[in-house]
């Protein structure tokens, strides 16, 4: 079963420093590959998405995210955090048209 | 307005109440989801459906009933509720595999 593993259920950046949360997917054939963010007290919104075109995929509010098969990972970063950056951060996965199955989430923090 | 909502906001009610959970999207999209959100578990599917009248159960469906007569809504029925289903409640959408889109959330307490 195709699955999501994110490394690292809290992390800690300062303002301006580098942000990189890990993704890890299971499968054999690539799949359709999200980045979601869930800020206090509202719903899922999307970040980014991969869909088997560029593997750098560009995102909203300067996130982006590199998917490499040989590591089968979809990592997400940002070159310089800001405060309103702190949220929950999930990545999913999408195999066949049914159900995303998604990753335990990690919590960014940003230290001032 | 186009998007994705549910109501209430925040439910309180008894254990043993039956308590319905609604959720309406306007883009006619063919996948509807419910999940629930607690610490610890990250998100867990409970049930969705394809296409009206087409419905299937998740990783969590004790305890609830769903239906889907029409495309746009997704009604979430607890109908005996029990503490353990205190949780933060949440819709999606999706059309084929584009985004899935979430609503605001239902906040439900059983006491």
């Amino acid at each position: 079963a195709q699955s999501v593993t994110q490394l690292g259920s809290h992390v800690s950046v300062s303002e301006g420093a580098l942000v990189l949360l890990r993704c890890n997917y299971s499968s054999s054939v690539p799949p359709y590959l999200f980045w979601y963010v869930q800020y206090p007290n509202q719903g899922l919104q999307l970040l980014l998405k991969y869909t088997s075109a560029a593997t750098l995929v560009k995102g909203i509010n300067g996130f982006e995210a590199e998917f490499k098969k040989s590591e089968t990972s979809f990592h997400l970063t940002k070159p310089s955090a800001h405060m309103s950056d702190a949220a929950e951060y999930f990545c999913a996965t999408l195999f066949g048209n049914e159900k995303l199955t998604f990753g335990t989430g990690t919590r960014l923090t940003i230290i001032p | 307005d186009a998007g994705i909502t549910q109501s209430p906001r925040y439910k309180i009610t008894e254990t043993g109440r039956q308590v319905t959970l609604m959720c309406h999207q306007t883009w006619s999209h063919s996948y509807m989801f419910w999940y629930r959100q607690d610490l610890g578990h990250g998100l867990r599917l409970i049930y969705y459906s394809a296409a009206a009248d087409i419905t299937d159960k998740g990783e969590v469906p004790d305890g609830y009933v769903v239906s889907r007569s029409k495309t746009e809504n997704f009604p979430l029925t607890l109908e005996s509720a029990t503490r353990s289903q205190t949780s933060v409640y949440f819709c999606a959408s999706r059309e084929g595999s584009d985004t899935q889109y979430f609503g605001p959330g239902t906040r439900l307490t059983v006491l």
